[in-house]
């Protein structure tokens, strides 16, 4: 089935520690978006990529760090300089971009810190 | 910045109830509207998108119609039930944003039995 698959679904991190959560889309798609939910504050773009070898910081990209090596795959860094990075991290997929196409999200991952 | 304004939540129905959730939008030039519904622990799901003014947008027995006089996509569904208890959210793309999403709030619908 054509989908995006974000693994971990879940995951602890330790203070200091780097962690990676993993996105792959099978869509085809040039574009896709890393953005970072918490509660009652809606969805905020952390880092989003048009085309492979090339990527743009969103709105809350600090702390944060992403490649796009591969046109299916875009990772997610979150390193030790993100100073509250417990969240949930929604991955997501699209058509070049063009007004009306529509981002297609995975299933999420959720992140702890301990 | 284009962004998006929405209705604040909780908002608790009965079921068979009138649901309507109020977004308005501030872009530069024609943005595509959309409306997404999140369930429990799940990732965003496409409801419905318009991409011109006055289009309508449905699905699932939701609409929305895009107007850009008042700058507003308002969701609305004549007669809810118990599963449609989720977070839906507005959201518009457009040429001025490089075609990301940004995001409302969101607002959060339960419907009781």
């Amino acid at each position: 089935d054509g989908g995006i698959t974000q693994s971990p679904k879940y995951l602890f991190r330790k203070e200091g520690q780097n962690v990676t959560l993993s996105c792959e889309q099978n869509l085809n798609h040039d574009a896709m978006y890393w953005y970072r939910q918490d509660p009652g504050q809606g969805l905020r773009l952390i880092y989003y990529s048009q085309i492979v070898n090339d990527f743009q910081k969103g709105d809350i990209a600090e702390g944060y760090s992403v490649s796009r090596e591969k046109k299916e795959s875009f990772p997610l860094t979150v390193t030790s300089a993100q100073k509250n990075p417990t969240a949930f991290y929604l991955c997501a997929s699209s058509a070049a971009g063009r007004s009306g196409n529509t981002i297609y999200f995975g299933e999420g991952s959720w992140l702890t810190v301990v | 910045g284009d962004s998006v304004t929405q209705m604040e939540g909780p908002v608790t129905l009965s079921e068979e109830a009138f649901l309507t959730i109020n977004c308005t939008y501030t872009a530069t030039g024609y943005p595509s509207l959309f409306w997404y519904v999140q369930y429990p622990g799940e990732g965003l799901q496409l409801l419905l998108k318009a991409t011109k003014a006055d289009d309508k947008g449905s699905n699932k027995g939701f609409e929305a119609t895009y107007r850009k006089e008042t700058t507003s996509f308002h969701l609305e569904k004549g007669s809810v039930q118990v599963s449609d208890s989720a977070v839906y959210f507005c959201a518009l793309s457009g040429f001025s944003n490089d075609y990301k999403l940004s995001f409302g709030a969101g607002t959060t619908v339960t419907v009781r039995a």
